[in-house]
């Protein structure tokens, strides 16, 4: 069984659209997250989320959005896209305010 | 804010040879973690150490949470062609409730038969 999915896989799309990636655990646990992998390899955290506060990092854009319609997803909605936008957007778990964070396996994004 | 330095960016060893890296803060942690990425994989947690001074194996790795609690270092022994990835450090930022963790930039690891 996979703990942490996402889709897409890979996205390909153009300067402007609004898209979204969808990311589903099945561990259980109440807090997810959302990092950015650039071409370097830096992973950045964008948002983490539980059911009683959104933290955002002040570095993302108003134009990413995380939405959960329940506790087991955490999906990133993102509008008017741009080529800075291109990455590898991951998903990830905990459980409360653990530490120990469980990743899906990515989504490619490149915005053309 | 906080960062972490991991040494070195990448390392090219034969295999069944021994692999030491290390990660290094400014800033003090209580917690370290090690992860391991392979090709088009999401990073996947190896070793979580809590406790300065403390040393924690998984296999073949060995990770240690420096005395200093600014520093903390992974070995691999034996290495063997599976063991091809890139190799984080990462610690949590302090963020409201939940812990947001903040990663190095890497070593990259080749392993050559």
């Amino acid at each position: 069984d996979t703990a942490v999915s996402q889709t897409p896989k890979y996205l390909v799309t153009q300067m402007g659209n609004d898209k979204s990636i969808k990311c589903e655990q099945n561990l259980g646990h109440d807090t997810m997250y959302w990092y950015k992998q650039d071409s370097k390899k830096f992973l950045k955290i964008m948002f983490s989320y539980n059911n009683k506060e959104l933290i955002i990092n002040e570095t993302v854009p108003n134009r990413f959005s995380p939405k959960s319609p329940d506790k087991a997803h955490l999906n990133l909605h993102i509008n008017s896209l741009e080529l800075g936008d291109s990455a590898v957007y991951f998903c990830a778990s905990s459980q409360g305010s653990g530490v120990e964070q469980y990743f899906g396996p990515g989504t490619r994004l490149t915005v053309t | 804010g906080q960062q972490l330095n991991q040494s070195p960016q990448s390392m090219f060893i034969q295999e069944g040879e021994d692999v030491s890296m290390n990660c290094t803060s400014s800033s003090i942690f209580n917690t370290w973690l090690w992860y391991k990425q392979e090709p088009g994989e999401g990073p996947v947690l190896l070793i979580a150490l809590y406790k300065a001074g403390e040393l924690t194996s998984n296999g073949r790795l060995t990770a240690q949470f420096g005395i200093t609690r600014k520093d903390s270092f992974l070995n691999i022994s034996a290495s063997i062609p599976s063991d091809v990835g890139i190799y984080f450090c990462a610690g949590p930022l302090l963020s409201g409730s939940a812990r947001q963790l903040t990663f190095g930039s890497g070593t990259q690891l080749t392993v050559l038969p």
